[in-house]
């Protein structure tokens, strides 16, 4: 079981790049996740998808775009990427009621 | 509103002596309260967690206290050791089906040896 993967680790992105980030997890989990982490804050949660084919906003949706592809994968996209975008991306996923597992975290800077 | 606050952000103990972080959330419908410790660039990993129909767990030197009338949670930690520095995040389920997760601020822990 590899758990929770995300790639790429690090990107580096100009200003107006898109880019997208992929998860994929193992564990037949239903619901699975996307947050940002800033400097010196905690995890914000940008998308979620209970189940598949389901999507939903979190507290911080603005800029990023998503898709369930199927029960195992769940991809973040940046249309447009901007400097505030700078952060660390953590995917995670959890079967319904139970522990959210983290991906190792995407480093992404946009200069 | 939906969101879980989060204190002290900083905490700092003599090694031996216990540490207390305390988090409180807005939706009386949330019903899992798990807790996070993040190691300088490392993924969060699950410490403990409680559900709404318990009051405390224990985990060895863990325990974690709910008291959901007060909507507020509670991490302890007895006989720190310099391995449990590190930055501990709480998190509530909330909105519809209690699907979301949404994480307090953090709390960087120091233990002093």
């Amino acid at each position: 079981n590899a758990g929770v993967t995300q790639t790429p680790k690090f990107q580096v992105l100009k200003t107006g790049q898109s880019m997208t980030l992929q998860c994929a997890q193992d564990m037949n989990h239903n619901s699975m996740y996307w947050y940002r982490q800033d400097p010196g804050m905690g995890l914000r949660l940008i998308y979620y998808s209970a189940s598949e084919g389901t999507t939903d906003k979190g507290e911080v949706p603005n800029g990023y775009n998503v898709s369930r592809l199927n029960k195992r994968e769940f991809s973040l996209r940046l249309e447009s990427a901007a400097p505030s975008q700078t952060s660390v991306y953590f995917c995670a996923s959890r079967l319904s009621g139970n522990t959210i597992y983290f991906g190792e975290g995407s480093w992404l800077t946009v200069v | 509103g939906e969101n879980v606050e989060q204190h002290p952000s900083t905490l700092s103990v003599q090694e031996g002596d216990s540490a207390v972080i305390k988090c409180t959330y807005s939706d009386s419908a949330s019903n899992y309260f798990p807790w996070y410790k993040q190691e300088l660039g490392k993924r969060p990993q699950l410490i403990i967690d409680i559900r709404s129909n318990v009051g405390e767990k224990k985990d060895q030197r863990i325990a974690v206290t709910l008291n959901k009338t007060a909507k507020h949670f509670s991490l302890h930690i007895t006989e720190t050791q310099p391995e449990d520095s590190a930055v501990y995040f709480c998190a509530a389920s909330i909105g519809q089906g209690a699907q979301k997760l949404v994480f307090g601020q953090g709390t960087r822990l120091t233990i002093n040896p």
